[in-house]
């Protein structure tokens, strides 16, 4: 099936490590297609976070890092901090769309 | 500095169509592809097509094929997404974003920079 899953929501203390799961399939990241990340404060738009499995845009902390395995892929938040509390999204190609595919969704709460 | 710059805020009439722009300045247009994404209030990222900015070839969302269209215009560097037949359901924040390229034929598929998006409102 299409979908990417992700969990609706993790939380953390500040300092604290979470993970985030994104859960796909044969068509998708099981195919060896990458995985993306994007972090999105609520009212503004998506920014990237990492592009392809585990790469860092200039100017995203080494905080951030992300993996893959099989048909799932996680992105893993070392340190965190207030600012990190955002909604984040994993996003792939799927071979049975021939398109892009976008996780539901993971809501960060830094308690 | 690289930016995407949307048009401003529509509201539309159901049945009726929208068309959008997206401005590209700061790179090489012709290099790159765009993604349009949309965002219906208090939901998740929604994937609806793309373009190659430099040889026009098309790929659009399995549930919204038949009413999207992505064209691109090089001389303005802008691209453009009209949608048709719009519903309540299409009442959304519209996001363009970049593709980088991976070779001359060739797209990573993911954006690495966002327009601010338009908000298109369809009510009667």
């Amino acid at each position: 099936q299409s979908v990417l899953t992700q969990p609706p929501s993790v939380s953390g203390a500040p300092g604290q490590w979470v993970t985030i799961s994104c859960t796909g399939s044969t068509s998708n990241i099981g195919a060896g297609y990458d995985v993306h990340w994007y972090q999105q404060v609520p009212g503004t738009a998506p920014k990237l976070l990492i592009y392809s499995n585990n790469n860092r845009p200039s100017g995203v902390p080494d905080r951030f890092s992300a993996s893959m395995s099989g048909t799932s892929a996680s992105l893993a938040i070392n340190g965190l901090l207030a600012e990190d509390e955002a909604d984040y999204y994993c996003q792939s190609y799927d071979s049975t769309l021939s398109g892009m595919l976008f996780g539901g969704g993971t809501r960060l709460t830094v308690l | 500095q690289v930016q995407l710059v949307q048009s401003g805020a529509e509201v539309k009439k159901p049945g009726a169509s929208v068309k959008l722009s997206c401005k590209a300045s700061g790179y090489t247009f012709t290099s790159y592809a765009i993604h349009w994404v949309r965002q219906a209030p208090g939901q998740g990222l929604d994937w609806v097509g793309w373009i190659s900015a430099g040889n026009g070839d098309t790929k659009y969302s399995q549930k919204l094929r038949g009413r999207v269209t992505i064209t691109r215009d090089t001389s303005a560097t802008t691209a453009y997404l009209e949608l048709s037949r719009l519903g309540p359901e299409d009442t959304a924040v519209y996001y363009c974003a970049r593709d980088p390229p991976m070779d001359d034929w060739n797209y990573y598929y993911y954006m690495d920079v966002w327009g601010k998006g338009t908000t298109v409102t369809v009510t009667s």
